[in-house]
């Protein structure tokens, strides 16, 4: 699967949007990009994917580039439940295949 | 809650032993993930299984070994373990083990291998 680069950490204040960037540059065109997040102590906790457009849900926004070489997670309001480590993941569309973890970026909330 | 259930969730072991780490996937999913995750290694893929079938293998150590039953649990056992093996290991299911899948994870087994 092909890498994503993403922020170590990123700090926000509670009630404000927060938008989480990944890049992957090497994107293929069968990939999608997968976002997940693991609380402290649990396991990890899908979020939201996408393919080619914008998708949102109930949890978050994908803002996916023209290009496909980058992408932003978009928590509309933060709080503090939202405090944990991100991850992007590049999966093929076989998926016949785990998911890579990076070291994902840490998001702080602010009180 | 995600659905999918682990057991234990917690294993305290000495090294050199055999254990085996349960895993129930969410109600109609048929494909089964284990990963690994340790303080040093992150999180890891170790194998995937499609409806009984092996579809995909990670880091999985050759001591490791993993299988899905008819009724689609799966069980991970871990042999000959070493103090190195301590760890969380998570289990996820998916629908259909395809890329455009959501993986749902379990809570977790801690393994500690003493």
């Amino acid at each position: 699967d092909a890498k994503t680069t993403q922020p170590n950490s990123m700090e926000s204040n509670e009630e404000e949007p927060v938008h989480l960037p990944c890049n992957h540059s090497t994107i293929s065109g069968t990939d999608y990009i997968h976002w997940y997040r693991q609380l402290p102590s649990q396991g990890p906790e899908y979020v939201i994917h996408g393919l080619t457009s914008n998708v949102n849900n109930r949890m978050a926004s994908l803002a996916i580039a023209e290009d496909r070489k980058s992408s932003t997670l978009i928590l509309h309001r933060a709080t503090l439940r939202d405090a944990a480590v991100y991850y992007c993941i590049l999966i093929s569309g076989g998926g016949a295949d785990g998911l890579t973890f990076g070291k994902g970026t840490h998001l702080i909330i602010q009180p | 809650d995600s659905g999918v259930t682990q057991t234990p969730k917690h294993l305290i072991t000495a090294t050199g032993q055999r254990v085996t780490l349960r895993c129930s996937p969410r109600s109609g999913d048929l494909s089964v993930y284990w990963y690994q995750q340790s303080l040093d290694q992150g999180l890891q893929f170790l194998i995937q299984y499609y409806n009984g079938e092996e579809r995909a293998k990670g880091n999985i150590l050759e001591r490791f070994s993993a299988q899905q039953f008819p009724d689609l649990h799966s069980e991970l056992n871990l042999s000959s373990l070493e103090l190195g093996d301590s760890a969380l290991y998570f289990c996820a299911s998916s629908v259909e083990g395809q890329g455009g899948d959501e993986q749902f994870f379990g809570p977790g087994t801690r393994l500690t291998v003493l």
